[in-house]
């Protein structure tokens, strides 16, 4: 019964178009993160969010922007996408905010392909 | 050099066998995560440390922060140990930075 979902698991979108992943986590957790995988680099930090707060984003496009409507809810949205956006998306949160050092849990992730 | 290093990058090992993977940092961190990926890509974590040795059944694993580096040692290795395990020390703002992994292969 995973606590953290992610919505879709796999996506196909054309070049140019404009995707949305969701996250929801029913943990409680205060923080939640989003990372990336590609073929080309390792797992990579994008985003942290703490209490709904934005604070930290190591993504250089805006292009990428995380949306958060509720405290256990990171959305991200993805626009104008390229084929170098392909690649799964992981979505993670943590029990305390990101000034508490602690373990991170992962949803399963969203795969998705750019063409 | 790359802030996290991880040895060796591939391992074959046969079932019963045992052997160890490290991971070295650039930097003093405040814990570390072990991660397998499984053939379906999912993460599953293995241990989070902020200090010291974890032990969970085969598994053990060791966080040195001020030498700046971690260990995971596998023993007994079963067919369902194949997978790449990412190493991911955290820094402050509780990020993970990930290695680049270390394939793992279990032959019968």
């Amino acid at each position: 019964d995973p606590k953290i979902i992610q919505k879709p698991k796999y996506l196909v979108a054309v070049t140019g178009s404009e995707k949305i992943l969701i996250c929801e986590q029913y943990l409680g957790h205060n923080a939640m993160y989003w990372y990336r995988q590609s073929a080309k680099k390792p797992l990579e930090f994008m985003f942290s969010y703490s209490y709904q707060k934005l604070m930290d984003n190591q993504t250089a496009s805006s292009r990428f922007q995380p949306q958060s409507s509720k405290k256990n809810h990171l959305d991200l949205q993805i626009t104008a996408l390229k084929p170098d956006d392909s690649a799964t998306y992981f979505c993670a949160s943590s029990p305390g905010g990101v000034t508490n050092t602690g373990q991170l849990y992962f949803g399963e992730g969203s795969k998705l392909t750019v063409l | 050099g790359m802030p996290v290093e991880q040895n060796p990058p591939a391992l074959s090992l046969y079932e019963g066998a045992e052997s160890g993977l490290r991971c070295n940092f650039s930097t003093t961190m405040k814990g570390v995560q072990w991660f397998q990926q499984n053939h379906r890509g999912r993460l599953i974590t293995l241990f989070y440390l902020a200090q010291g040795t974890k032990e969970n059944g085969r598994l053990k694993s060791t966080f040195n922060s001020k030498e700046r580096y971690s260990t995971l040692h596998i023993k007994d290795a079963q067919l369902e140990d194949s997978g790449t395990y990412f190493c991911a020390p955290i820094s402050a703002g509780n990020k993970l930075t990930f290695g680049i992994g270390t394939r793992v292969l279990v032959r019968p």
